[in-house]
């Protein structure tokens, strides 16, 4: 199957910094690329949606300006946390997709966050 | 409104014996599929199943079948002949055609412990 990389794995950051997670799609172009979040033994959370080259489309309470999302080529895609405060702390997943009509979408390992 | 419910927190099963992880889902589009996948401790998200709601037979993946009930709206995943490593977390997922934005939205999630 793909493979979805992010990085870093996990990244402890102190509050009022900000941290910039990578998502990339290895052997496939992802036109699609999904943000999620996910709590200490909670579901997925869908974030934010993002297509190559446009903007993200964020799901509804979540802050485009605090989640700042880059799609800027078909095999990145970057999330960065701004002013991370200890609430924001939590695992973060992404996802990708290589077209809307293929059903298959990978995820990569995920991204704990602790924020101090 | 909750669109895909995993009513089952917990399960226990024995090892070697089947099982099946309850999930309902809740759409008015006509087109959707809809998924399984597994996460173990690591928080890596692994794809177990798919369902197109257009598909007219069950789908079936090894050990891993998916009971599609169409007008019940019910899409429960049996897992054959359980193994230890069976043990993680199981997500059934849900992804709306056009009206629902080609996204996948998750259930609560129901933890699977397998007893030797």
């Amino acid at each position: 199957g793909a493979v979805v990389s992010q990085h870093p794995s996990w990244v402890i950051c102190k509050s009022g910094t900000s941290v910039k997670i990578e998502c990339r799609s290895l052997d496939f172009q992802a036109t699609t690329m999904f943000w999620y979040r996910q709590f200490p033994k909670q579901s997925l959370m869908l974030m934010a949606t993002s297509n190559e080259g446009s903007k993200a489309t964020y799901e509804q309470g979540v802050e485009k300006d605090k989640f700042l999302i880059n799609h800027a080529s078909l095999t990145l895609s970057t999330l960065t946390v701004t002013s991370a405060h200890p609430e924001d702390s939590s695992f973060y997943i992404c996802s990708a997709r290589a077209g809307s009509s293929s059903y298959e979408q990978y995820f990569g390992p995920g991204t704990r966050l602790t924020v101090t | 409104a909750q669109k895909i419910t995993q009513t089952q927190p917990g399960m226990f099963v024995q090892e070697k014996e089947a099982v099946t992880l309850d999930c309902t889902y809740d759409t008015s589009d006509p087109s959707y599929g809809l998924f399984w996948y597994k996460q173990p401790s690591s928080g890596e998200m692994i794809f177990l199943i798919y369902q197109g709601s257009y598909d007219q037979q069950n789908a079936t993946e090894g050990r891993y079948s998916l009971n599609f009930q169409k007008a019940r709206k019910s899409a429960n995943l049996v897992i054959s002949a359980s193994q230890l490593g069976d043990s993680a977390m199981y997500f059934c997922a849900m992804r709306e055609g056009g009206t629902g934005g080609f996204k996948t939205i998750f259930g609560a999630g129901t933890r699977l412990f397998v007893k030797a």
